[in-house]
């Protein structure tokens, strides 16, 4: 499927576990991102990607990691999970402007419960 | 610190009344402004963009932007109930990093029928 999906959609952990959080675009899209929204905070930059194996922090980084071997996949790991790390997930990608817009197409979330 | 700031709401307006829809930024060298549209339990999507002064119009919404006043807005003409979603308002991160953004909390909507 064409687009940008993310996996799984719903999690539920313990704390001190890994977890992986997987995305995916079929774009060719040169940016993608890693956002967590809660109430009260709005949307908060974990990590971004300019390109395969260049990546950047966000706001929010610590206690997660990421990599970029493939343009398409950007997967966010929770190293040891904690119940702050509850949260929306999202995914995003750019074309980084090229294309004359600087639109973010977001995927469709995940939602993630640490007990 | 940048911040992008907005009123949480929720902002109710009746059907066909114009909504309005405010957002300061504290970076004054921000070029580029983002309204993204987000329905519950769904993901963000985006509006509109705005990189000049003055307005900007597409189909029933309207982006202004003053920058001396470091404020945009997105109006909404003719408010229908299926606009009623939380409008997320996004500003550059480092100036002129437009792929680096920092979103605000976030003004839900309610268009009552």
């Amino acid at each position: 499927d064409a687009g940008i999906t993310q996996s799984p959609r719903y999690k539920i952990t313990e704390t001190g576990r890994q977890v992986t959080l997987m995305c995916h675009q079929t774009w060719s899209h040169s940016y993608m991102f890693w956002y967590r929204q809660d109430l009260g905070h709005g949307l908060r930059l974990i990590y971004y990607s300019a390109a395969a194996d260049i990546t950047d922090k966000g706001e929010v980084s610590d206690g997660y990691v990421v990599s970029r071997s493939k343009t398409e996949n950007f997967p966010l790991t929770l190293e040891s999970a904690t119940r702050s790390q509850t949260s929306v997930y999202f995914c995003a990608s750019s074309d980084g402007g090229l294309a004359g817009t600087d639109t973010q197409y977001f995927g469709p979330g995940t939602r993630l419960t640490v007990l | 610190q940048k911040e992008v700031e907005q009123n949480s709401g929720p902002l109710s307006v009746p059907e066909g009344a114009i909504a309005s829809l405010n957002c300061t930024y504290s970076d004054r060298v921000s070029q580029s402004f983002f309204w993204y549209r987000q329905y519950s339990g769904k993901s963000p999507e985006l509006i509109m963009s705005i990189y000049s002064n003055g307005d900007k119009e597409d189909g029933r919404f309207t982006a202004q932007l003053n920058k001396a006043s470091q404020y945009v807005s997105l109006l909404i003409r003719d408010s229908q109930p299926s606009d009623s979603a939380t409008y997320l308002c996004a500003a550059p991160g480092i100036s002129g990093a437009t792929n680096k953004l920092i979103f605000g909390t976030g003004t839900l909507l309610a268009v009552q029928p």
